[in-house]
């Protein structure tokens, strides 16, 4: 069962506009979140994190958004920028460290920012 | 600084052999991750080793999958009698310490194809 799940695959905007890129999990042990952005033949690259007592974490052009209720993340990347284009993977991880620290990660989302 | 590191960057074997991945880990961090990505899926946890605790194996697919981490450091993960659905990317990550808040840091990976 997929417990991180990114509904889209792919998603493409014109540069200069907003990027949001979606989450959504199932497993209410997650309290901790993260965005990793990964370019072809590298690994991934961790971009911006948020835990579960916050609703939003800014960082420069990202922000994550988090609705517990929903159980639901979204990154918001304004404006967006060509260099920007990668695939998105959001993961997630309970604090219980009984559970470990690993990460369960979404499918990813391609993203691809047009000049 | 340097980075994780992971060789062979590429290996494509024959259904039936072993093989052997090698992870770098950055020096000084103390947990270490393996993940592989399947095309089209997310990266999917395997392995993870913690100073000298013993390793949570809990994401390992099969018996024919093991990993070792020798002196705290440079871990191999090695497959055995490799089949058509091993073929992945296998990722490395490594963690300054397992519990707390920081991020994985990712090797670039190794892309296994078996024939």
């Amino acid at each position: 069962d997929q417990q991180v799940k990114q509904n889209s695959p792919s998603l493409s905007v014109q540069e200069g506009r907003i990027s949001i890129l979606n989450c959504d999990y199932t497993n209410s042990m997650f309290d901790y979140f993260l965005w990793y952005k990964k370019y072809p033949a590298e690994g991934p690259t961790f971009l911006i994190s948020i835990s579960s007592i916050k609703d939003k974490n800014e960082d420069g052009r990202f922000t994550v958004f988090l609705n517990k209720s929903a159980k639901h993340l979204s990154l918001h990347i304004v404006p967006s920028q060509p260099g920007d284009s990668a695939v998105y993977f959001c993961a997630a991880r309970p604090l219980r460290w009984t559970s470990g620290s690993r990460l369960t990660f979404g499918e990813g989302t391609q993203l691809t920012v047009n000049p | 600084g340097a980075g994780v590191s992971q060789s062979p960057s590429n290996k494509v074997t024959e259904k039936g052999k072993d093989v052997e991945l090698r992870c770098d880990p950055i020096s000084g961090h103390t947990a270490l991750y393996w993940y592989r990505q399947s095309l089209g899926q997310g990266l999917e946890f395997l392995i993870y080793f913690q100073g000298n605790s013993a390793p949570d194996k809990s994401g390992l697919p099969s018996d024919r999958f093991s990993a070792e981490r020798t002196g705290g450091s440079v871990s191999t993960l090695t497959i055995q009698r490799t089949q058509q659905e091993d073929s992945a990317v296998y990722l490395c990550a490594s963690s300054l310490v397992e519990r707390s808040y920081n991020e994985q840091f990712f090797g670039p990976g190794t892309r296994l194809t078996v024939l």
